[in-house]
């Protein structure tokens, strides 16, 4: 079946600093990568996607990028906030029908 | 807020007792699913519903039972909880192609099997 791999589990950085994430799956027919902020105790809630049509996409300070060849996303934060911190969860897409999802980064971002 | 709730928010119960956990939407949508979320292991699915009375399992099923008898509920049987099962489970919502347009989610069951 197919299988996410998130790195790293753990990101501390510097309010101001840049955070990348990344993920790689195993099906090579997987066209949809969600990626999720989970909250401490709230729901994981989408914050971007992005299609196997699509290279790059952006939304503020948040972008992802996807490389198909290798089979590997990335998720970017630029000018990183207190807010921004929270688990970070990847996703692909398996058939039509489902998710599957990366373990988590917790990104921690410090004043 | 987001057309999904589950039931009940907490709960704590003993080793060997059934337990079902409730996941309501009013959005109309057709795929309903259900997560564990785990330290180390991010949300693994149990079972999913593509429409009433159609339910698959996920990849962690052993020991879960689903049912949907009504678009807007789906229900999530532990048959005999066991330790293992502590976890906290999320229902989720799809309009339809949820490849295409992702997952909305409930606010969470935290459940403890003692």
């Amino acid at each position: 079946g197919e299988n996410v791999e998130q790195h790293p589990s753990t990101l501390s950085v510097q309010e101001g600093d840049s955070a990348v994430i990344k993920c790689t799956y195993s099906d090579s027919a997987s066209n949809y990568f969600p990626w999720y902020k989970q909250e401490l105790g709230k729901r994981p809630q989408l914050i971007i996607d992005i299609r196997s049509n699509v290279g790059e996409k952006k939304d503020q300070r948040i972008a992802v990028t996807l490389n198909k060849t290798a089979k590997h996303f990335s998720l970017h934060i630029t000018e990183t906030q207190p807010e921004d911190s929270a688990v970070y969860f990847c996703a692909a897409s398996m058939g039509f029908q489902k998710l599957v999802f990366g373990t988590g980064t917790r990104l921690l971002v410090s004043p | 807020d987001a057309g999904i709730t589950q039931s009940p928010r907490h709960k704590v119960t003993e080793t060997g007792t059934p337990v079902t956990l409730r996941c309501h939407q009013t959005e109309n949508h057709r795929y309903m699913y259900w997560y564990r979320q785990d330290p180390g292991h991010g949300l693994r699915l149990i079972h999913y519903s593509y429409g009433v009375k159609d339910t698959d399992k996920g990849e962690v099923s052993d020991g879960y039972s689903v049912s949907r008898s009504k678009t807007e509920d789906f229900l999530l049987t532990l048959e005999s909880a066991t330790s293992s099962q502590t976890s906290v489970y999320f229902c989720a919502i799809s309009e339809s192609k949820p490849a295409a347009y992702g997952y909305t989610f409930g606010s969470g069951t935290r459940l403890t099997v003692v």
